[in-house]
């Protein structure tokens, strides 16, 4: 069973500033997929990054980036020049790329962007 | 292009009623998820449609739940005989193939009185 862990669960920054959002994940799979999601006030769920189980490389998508480090299982979001729009629900979440196919989330990080 | 859109947006029922949730996928999306979210609380899985393969029911968390797809197309939840604890919001999700990024719809809450 994969499992999720998101241990921040409220964050604060100044705008402007980065900021790290940490994601730990537990699976014996060696294929598998990270995702992270942003989830406003509204309630949908905004796809961010996605970073593969063999990808050398961290994925950046604009000001997002995900920090990869799969000795340690772990897969931190950090969020450039942080912005008002930017406070939110942050989920991780991973996905086996073989068998089942369905998301296991984490419990999420509440961000909050100060002025 | 239209994303994945859920209806109804919030649903009230009083225990012991059955509702129908419905999701239309993005068009062209094979594969359909649907997910539940309870208050302050990241999200369960319930049940996956790809294309037509049987679908993965692993995530139900009961036998008064149920879904059901039509091809490609709209998919429906069914819970029979609301509990309490079943309120939540509901969210329904469609990717390209099983392999590709989910997208997300807007959810229904469910609120069992």
């Amino acid at each position: 069973a994969q499992k999720i862990t998101q241990t921040q669960p409220g964050m604060f920054v100044q705008e402007k500033e980065a900021v790290t959002l940490d994601c730990t994940y537990d699976t014996s799979d060696q294929s598998y997929g990270l995702f992270w999601y942003k989830q406003p006030s509204s309630g949908e769920m905004i796809f961010l990054i996605y970073q593969g189980s063999y990808d050398e490389q961290n994925a950046t998508e604009g000001r997002y980036s995900l920090n990869f480090q799969k000795a340690r299982k772990s897969a931190n979001l950090v969020i450039s020049a942080s912005q008002l729009g930017d406070s939110a629900m942050y989920f991780c979440a991973m996905r086996l790329l073989t068998g089942r196919r369905a998301l296991t989330f984490g419990s999420g990080t509440r961000l909050q962007v100060q002025p | 292009g239209a994303g994945v859109s859920q209806s109804p947006s919030n649903k009230v029922t009083e225990k012991g009623k059955d509702v129908e949730l419905r999701c239309d996928p993005i068009s062209g999306h094979t594969a359909l998820y649907w997910y539940r979210q309870r208050l302050g609380q990241g999200l369960e899985f319930l049940i996956y449609f790809q294309g037509n393969s049987a679908p993965d029911k692993s995530g139900l968390p009961s036998d008064r739940f149920s879904a059901e797809r039509t091809g490609e197309s709209v998919s429906t939840l069914t819970i029979q005989r609301t509990q309490q604890e079943d309120s939540a919001v509901y969210l329904c999700a469609s990717s390209p193939t099983h392999t590709d990024t989910q997208y997300f719809g807007p959810g229904t809450r469910l609120t069992v009185l």
